[in-house]
């Protein structure tokens, strides 16, 4: 089975640019989470989606991030424009369905360093 | 409303000695709660799982972890330390009502000495 895809795998960008991150859950299945992991902290859930449909935004930096998921499948994660504290590792996780009794997959995650 | 609370930034252990990471969690509704392993460069693995079962859930490499509601605490235990459990560990809490939401805690960073 394979994994959670993500790319890149590097980024850096100059403050005020925009980027845009991409990624492809387990087939099947129906919950993606994008976090945001700054270094020395544990990953904070930025939106969760369950097929379509965002069931949990409510630390996303509307202002500047936005994310959509495609047909219910793919993911892009995008910052425009980008400050010095959003370099982090970009983390896309998937999940059966709910995270409650289901395990989350994660990708290998997105370095950004914004300069 | 839901939280964690990794108790311990940094554990640093000796080899063939026991493991104790603690957890402790707040949750309006039956929680389910995990734990999560991330070795250097690497991706982050599941260890174990509680999901209102059995109390005391046992995972990979020989941890496991015991789900006490009067304590509010998940704490993650193995016997014996080995060199290659050396990374950072993370209590994850997810509520079952509501719309499911999840947190990590800060992590743990677990060294272990030879």
């Amino acid at each position: 089975e394979a994994g959670v895809a993500q790319s890149p795998r590097y980024k850096i960008i100059e403050k005020r640019q925009s980027v845009a991150f991409w990624c492809n859950p387990i087939s099947g299945h129906a919950t993606l989470y994008w976090y945001q992991q700054i270094l020395g902290q544990g990953p904070k859930l930025l939106i969760q989606f369950q097929n379509n449909g965002v069931v949990d935004d409510s630390q996303l930096p509307k202002d500047r991030f936005s994310a959509e998921r495609l047909k219910g499948v793919d993911s892009t994660l995008k910052i425009q424009p980008a400050k010095l504290e959003d370099s982090a590792v970009y983390l896309c996780a998937s999940s059966l369905e709910s995270p409650t009794a289901y395990e989350q997959y994660f990708g290998p995650g997105t370095r950004l360093t914004v300069t | 409303a839901q939280s964690v609370t990794q108790l311990d930034s940094h554990v640093s252990v000796s080899e063939g000695t026991p493991v104790l990471l603690r957890c402790n969690y707040s949750s309006s509704y039956s929680p389910s709660l995990f734990w999560y392993v991330q070795h250097p460069n690497k991706g982050l693995q599941l260890l174990l799982k509680y999901t209102s079962a059995a109390t005391l859930v046992k995972g990979i490499n020989g941890f496991e972890a015991e789900f006490k509601k009067s304590e509010t605490s998940f704490h993650l235990t193995k016997p014996s330390a080995h060199m290659s459990d050396a990374a950072e560990y993370f209590c994850v809490v997810s509520d079952s009502g509501g719309y499911q939401k999840v947190t990590f805690g800060i992590g743990t960073k677990l060294q272990v000495i030879p």
